[in-house]
């Protein structure tokens, strides 16, 4: 159980295009559901929180033009990134709570490798 | 502020032997920490959790051990195995009424298993 899945897990574009990534939760309901970016060699920085039905929350520093969340269902969360730049290529992970606040166990998708040219 | 670290970035061991990583955290109300490993590429995967209520939880090969008095955290890895190669997060959360779900996660240590 508690299985995120996430696509695509590479994607090269050009810069200036957008680049959209899937969160699903495959066999749990997900209210909520984060994002975040990871350099090589280093942590995960939370990019926003997603919750269904509602805006994400971003956390500062990181512009919500830049990086639109979409939370439309509860196993289903897209992340965009729009006019993509070299300085976006990183890898991109999302992450889903199965029972809200009992515990704060995120299951994490396998990641997205973005590299913008 | 508020951190969650880890000692040593780098750990390297022989196969077979025990393995220990370290975090420190800063927040002594956090209640709720969780371990994660990251092979290379790929998401990070559940290891094992501990409440701030205890202060040893032990699972299959690994243990957690919870200091509140100095704020450290430790995961050991029994009979370190190759496969246990990769680098290891260690996570703080805050449950309760405010409780947003987020994690803080410290800075990763880079397990090495050397055959």
């Amino acid at each position: 159980g508690a299985v995120v899945s996430q696509h695509p897990s590479r994607v090269i574009c050009k810069s200036g295009t957008s680049v959209k990534i899937e969160c699903r939760s495959l066999d749990f309901q997900a209210t909520t559901m984060f994002w975040y970016r990871q350099f090589p060699k280093q942590s995960l920085m939370l990019m926003a929180t997603s919750n269904e039905g509602s805006k994400a929350t971003y956390e500062q520093g990181v512009e919500k033009d830049k990086f639109l969340i979409n939370h439309a269902s509860l196993t289903l969360s897209t992340l965009t990134v729009t006019s993509a730049h070299p300085e976006d290529s990183s890898f991109y992970i999302c992450s889903a709570g199965g029972q809200p606040w009992v515990k704060n166990i995120q299951y994490f998708g396998a990641g997205t490798r973005l590299s913008v040219l | 502020g508020e951190s969650v670290g880890l000692h040593l970035p780098t750990l390297s061991v022989q196969e077979g032997d025990n393995s220990i990583i370290n975090c420190a955290y800063s927040n002594s109300a956090s209640d709720y920490f969780i371990w994660y490993k990251q092979e290379s590429g790929k998401g990070p995967q559940f290891i094992i959790d501990i409440r701030s209520n205890m202060d040893k939880r032990q699972g299959q090969r690994v243990t957690v051990l919870l200091n509140k008095t100095v704020k450290h955290l430790s995961l050991q890895i029994a009979a370190t195995q190759p496969g246990d190669s990769a680098v290891y997060f260690c996570a703080e959360a805050r449950v309760g009424s405010s409780n947003t779900g987020k994690l803080i996660f410290g800075q990763g240590t880079t397990l090495q298993v050397k055959p």
